[in-house]
């Protein structure tokens, strides 16, 4: 099964605005993370919050994290041109010998200048 | 810089010709892992390796070989490509319990 959906698909909003990007995953985890990728680069890790903390800020993002609904949001605050790209969550899972992150299919924002 | 060098970043190949994508990080991480990106797919695990000469399938390793003989190198061997294989690729790095630090990538087309 999937581990990390988001949610919506793709996201187009004006410079200025709030953009809130959502994650639903299946099994406990140990943390979440989520990542930026330009079109064809790396992904780049932005924030990471584990499973016992419930909110947490960077600069303009603001991750949230439930884990009783299994859900997580990822804020991003007065966005600009250049948030514009796709944004994953990942899970990073309780146990294990792996120390693998499953990521989801991701969320393509455009931030219209 | 703490980094991880993928090369090549673009790579066209022929069905059958064995190629290497190479991979190396300098931040001494344990674990290193090789994933690729399909439209539609996401990101799916190829193998992974916990430390020198421990490697390990993940959830597509089929066509695919690595190894971990030094710990900051775990290159991508690809013995006999096929057009399947086209695809996106990243390697990526990190400590438990972190993020992961991925590779510029490299964009592969088996023709």
């Amino acid at each position: 099964s999937q581990q990390g959906e988001e949610d919506p698909q793709a996201l187009s909003i004006q410079e200025g605005e709030n953009a809130t990007m959502n994650c639903s995953y299946k099994t406990s985890i140990n943390n979440l993370q989520w990542y930026r990728q330009n079109s064809g680069r790396g992904l780049v890790h932005l924030i990471l919050i584990r499973s016992n903390e419930r909110e947490k800020h960077s600069g303009r993002l603001r991750v949230t994290l439930d884990t009783s609904k299994k859900s997580s949001s990822l804020l991003i605050t007065a966005s600009r041109a250049a948030d514009t790209a796709s944004y994953f969550c990942a899970t990073d899972k309780s146990g294990g010998s792996n120390y693998k992150l499953t990521f989801g299919k991701g969320t393509l924002l455009t931030v219209n200048p | 810089e703490a980094q991880v060098t993928q090369n090549p970043r673009y790579l066209i190949t022929v069905t059958g010709k064995k190629l290497t994508v190479t991979c190396s990080q300098n931040m001494n991480h344990e674990y290193m892992s090789w994933y690729r990106q399909d439209p539609g797919l996401g990101l799916r695990q190829i193998y992974y390796s916990m430390n020198v000469e421990v490697t390990d399938k993940g959830d597509v390793p089929e066509g695919y070989k690595v190894s971990r003989k030094e710990k900051r190198n775990f290159p991508l061997i690809l013995e006999s490509p096929s057009p399947n294989q086209t695809s996106l690729y990243f390697c990526a790095s990190r400590d438990r319990g972190n993020g992961y630090t991925f590779g510029s990538g490299t964009r592969l087309t088996v023709v």
